[in-house]
Parts: C-alpha cells; structure tokens; sequence
C-alpha cells in the first residue's frame, strides 16, 4: 500500500462549474502525478510535481491546473469543467529516485461532467 | 501519434496454460518497461519492469522478454490463474526515475477461462 488517498471518489458536476480533486499521500515522498484513464486511451499524464510549488505539464494538461502547497497533497483543478473531462482520474506517486522505479497509483476519482 | 501500442483490446485464454501479452513501441529514447495489472474500481498496480540493457526479467509467474531492435516487449504468465482476469497495461519512460512520468499503453482486457 502505497498511502495514497484521493478524494472524492466519486462526483457529479455541471458543465462550467469548478472542481478540485485532492490526492493525498501519507509519506513524504517529492514526486507526484496525475493520469486520466479514458477508453481507448489508456492512462494519459496531465499534471506532475516535483516538489512543494514545482510542478509541470504532461501531455493533456490543457483545462486543468495543480497545486502543491504541502508535500503530502497534490490538488487537480478543472476551473470550468467541460463534458470532455468526463474521466476517471488517478494520482500517482514515486517512492524513490531510482532509475526504472515504478509509479504507485491511487484507487482512483471518478468525475461525471453532465 | 502514440508512443506505446498494444494492439490487442483483449485476449481469452484457458485457466493452466499460457498468457502473452504484447506491446510495441515507437521511441527509441525509451530505456525501462513495465507492466501494470489492473482491476475495476481500482488502481494500476506494478507488476514487473525490465530495463533495455536485458533481455528478460522474470518474477514468479510473471515473465517480461524485451526486443530491442524490433521494439516490442511481451509479459508472459505462467500459468494462468482466474485472478489474474484484469486489464494489464504497458507503460515505458526515458529515464525512468525521478519526475519521469510513464507513458501507457490502452491496455489489454485479459480474461481466464475456467
């Protein structure tokens, strides 16, 4: 277990609201991610941080921004979600800095944009 | 234009006898491989990885061969038990540590047979 928490995991929102995701991990550990899981797409990174305020974009960031304010919590923001953003989201962490080391993922959001 | 392939959605094999799942790639940057297991409702959860300097990586039941110059690598499990009825993803990275991300594969549904 990998002590990584996210909330919620489910919601349910309207087109144009704002929405926040949270992952939180229980270690201090300085890298983290956020992947979207969408059929016929596989897990796609969207966000990724390297540490407290460093972050950067992976290849689908476009709609959504981060944060990180503390080590152990890694916020998804969607500022106006779109029906495209209708995914399930996943947070990912690395435990070491090991070349080849795995990433170690979260049980998931899932977010339903109506 | 994507960088990780498996080409096959799902794959249907008897319970005692052997899975091979396949996956091509296209980025000769990449340097380590894994594969991922995962179940509905959850994460990915790491299975085993190789790194482009070998050839073959085994673990258990589990059994990664690399091609390097054909770019493609396949996960072997032998012999196949009803749990391990999952789709199993294919992810590579450059570096493979520190914020190197993964790219993924759309994953292959594979399903047990009794």
């Amino acid at each position: 277990d990998a002590g990584i928490t996210q909330s919620p995991r489910h919601k349910v929102t309207e087109t144009g609201t704002p929405v926040t995701l949270r992952c939180h991990q229980t270690e201090n550990h300085r890298y983290m991610y956020w992947y979207r899981q969408d059929p016929g797409h596989g897990l796609r990174l969207i966000h990724y941080s390297y540490g407290v305020k460093d972050t950067d974009k992976g290849e689908v960031s476009d709609g959504y921004s981060v944060s990180r304010s503390k080590t152990e919590d890694f916020l998804l923001t969607l500022e106006s979600a779109t029906s495209s953003q209708t995914s399930v989201y996943f947070c990912a962490i690395r435990t070491t800095d090991r070349a080849g080391s795995p990433l170690h993922f979260g049980n998931g959001t899932r977010l339903t944009v109506t | 234009d994507q960088q990780v392939k498996q080409n096959s959605p799902s794959l249907s094999v008897q319970e005692g006898r052997i899975s091979i799942l396949n996956c091509d790639y296209t980025n000769s940057m990449f340097d380590y491989f894994l594969w991922y297991k995962k179940y509905p409702a959850e994460g990915p959860t790491f299975l085993i990885s190789i790194s482009s300097i070998k050839d073959k990586n085994e673990d258990g039941r589990f059994t990664v061969f690399l091609n390097k110059s054909a770019k493609h690598l396949s996960l072997h499990i032998v012999p196949s038990q009803p749990g391990d009825s999952a789709v199993y993803f294919c992810a590579a990275s450059e570096r493979g540590g520190g914020a190197d991300g993964l790219t993924f594969g759309k994953g292959t549904h594979l399903i047990i047979q009794p």
